[in-house]
């Protein structure tokens, strides 16, 4: 079974908190694992990607974290702005596939 | 340098009725890839295409059909459109020969069956 589950489904964070949002995947020949941001009205935009053979990528204020072993991978937006307020969609792909999680609706509170 | 570009952007249609979605990849993209996305959920995938061939298909019906160009442009074709159709159809380019990696979407066409 190929799926990509996402927690949690909605999320609300002070200005200046952190947003931690997770994903777990079931098939072990994924070896790409992307976060999407996606605003009202517009397709998906690569936020942040991770490569199974490191545990932690960070770029600005995104941070991915991976568990090879558990499977997992979260993202973590520190010092959340305002303007963070968008779904997010992790997915995990392989050769030719791709496959996306739920999505976690964030919502940055002024 | 033109992103993916889709249109059209919204459109309205009956039960039974067909529809066709077009797709331009971003320049020196090859490999096209359409997405279905409900109120809500995260995007599905329903078909990718390379050299003009489908290559991967999702877990969708024949009543979605596609094409793609010799300039790879592509093309959705939904027949018999039931009411669950009603989604938002992205349409996403890769770089050439990738197998994996970033996805360039679209900004989607907005279905409504009613």
């Amino acid at each position: 079974q190929q799926q990509v589950k996402q927690s949690p489904q909605s999320l609300i964070v002070q200005k200046g908190g952190i947003s931690i949002i997770n994903c777990a995947y079931e098939n072990t020949a994924f070896d790409y694992f992307p976060w999407y941001q996606q605003f009202p009205g517009k397709g998906p935009a690569l936020l942040i990607a991770i490569r199974p053979d490191v545990s932690e990528k960070k770029e600005g204020r995104f941070t991915i974290s991976f568990n090879k072993s558990a499977k997992q991978f979260s993202l973590h937006i520190m010092d959340s702005q305002p303007g963070d307020s968008a779904t997010y969609f992790c997915a995990a792909s392989g050769t030719y596939k791709y496959i996306f999680g739920t999505g976690t609706r964030l919502k940055v509170l002024a | 340098d033109a992103g993916v570009t889709q249109s059209p952007t919204h459109l309205i249609k009956t039960r039974g009725q067909q529809v066709t979605l077009r797709c331009s990849p971003k320049s020196g993209h090859d490999t096209v890839s359409w997405y279905q996305q409900a109120l809500g959920q995260g995007p599905q995938f329903i078909f990718q295409y390379y050299e003009e061939e489908e290559r991967q298909r999702g877990n969708f019906p024949d009543r979605f059909s596609g094409h793609q160009f010799p300039n790879y442009s592509s093309e959705l074709n939904v027949n018999a459109l039931l009411l669950g159709d009603s989604a938002l159809y992205l349409c996403a380019s890769r770089p050439n020969g990738r197998r994996t990696g970033e996805l360039f979407f679209g900004e989607g066409s907005r279905l409504t069956v009613l």
